[in-house]
């Protein structure tokens, strides 16, 4: 057990610029998430797969938000046009499945920081 | 629809005191409730997890919480704080028949004083 591996764990780009970050998930794993933290707060659910499938989106993922797990092991979030308000740890988590899902935890990585100048 | 409430963003304890973290939690089906350590900089880590079963739930580090429905609560304690305790604590819900979003709190900031 490797851990939860996440690529840039720090990103500094202009507004308007894209950005893509990577999540390396432990391998065993089928399920992997996205969420988004800012200061003072609780990870907020962004996106889920289960596998490659990407089977639920938050209202807070905009147009601008896209992410892809191609073949069902690491993922990659890609931001475009940057706003300042996306500025935010992005946190990545994997877990198994369970039967009656929602019960298996989710072991996070470290996350990757993102500030928009 | 889920929901997490934790109460006190802030706590601070003398070493060797009593921690009690406060959680409540809103759910329309039996839930799984989850309580998760973060240090500065990094992701979260679980302390401990109630599924089903027994109530009262052991995790890591010493920490433990109880499970009461009829309260809809899963307070976090330990009976003895140490300085490396001080970290951000986050009380998470997921519900059972086919769910797979977690629900976070919006913290409770631990401080442990000498």
């Amino acid at each position: 057990d490797t851990g939860v591996s996440q690529d840039p764990r720090h990103k500094i780009t202009k507004r308007g610029q894209n950005v893509t970050f990577r999540c390396d998930p432990i391998s065993e794993h089928n399920r992997l998430y996205w969420y988004r933290q800012t200061l003072g707060q609780g990870p907020e659910f962004l996106t889920y797969f289960q596998n490659e499938a990407q089977l639920e989106k938050s209202r807070l993922l905009s147009d601008r938000f896209s992410a892809e797990r191609p073949k069902g092991s690491f993922s990659t979030l890609e931001i475009q046009r940057t706003e300042q308000g996306d500025s935010a740890m992005y946190l990545c988590a994997s877990s198994k499945s369970s039967g009656t899902g929602g019960g298996q935890p989710q072991h996070f990585g470290d996350g990757t920081r993102l500030s928009i100048l | 629809a889920q929901s997490v409430t934790q109460l006190g963003s802030h706590v601070s304890v003398s070493e060797g005191a009593l921690v009690l973290l406060r959680c409540n939690y809103s759910s329309s089906v039996p839930p799984y409730l989850f309580w998760y350590v973060q240090y500065p900089n990094q992701g979260l880590q679980l302390l401990l997890k109630y599924t089903t079963g027994a109530t009262l739930v052991k995790g890591i580090n010493g920490f433990e919480a109880e499970f009461k429905k009829s309260e809809t609560s899963f307070h976090l304690t330990k009976p003895s704080a140490h300085m490396s305790d001080a970290a951000e604590y986050f009380c998470a819900v997921s519900e059972a028949t086919g769910g797979f979003k977690t629900i976070f709190g919006a913290g409770t900031r631990l401080f442990v004083k000498a």
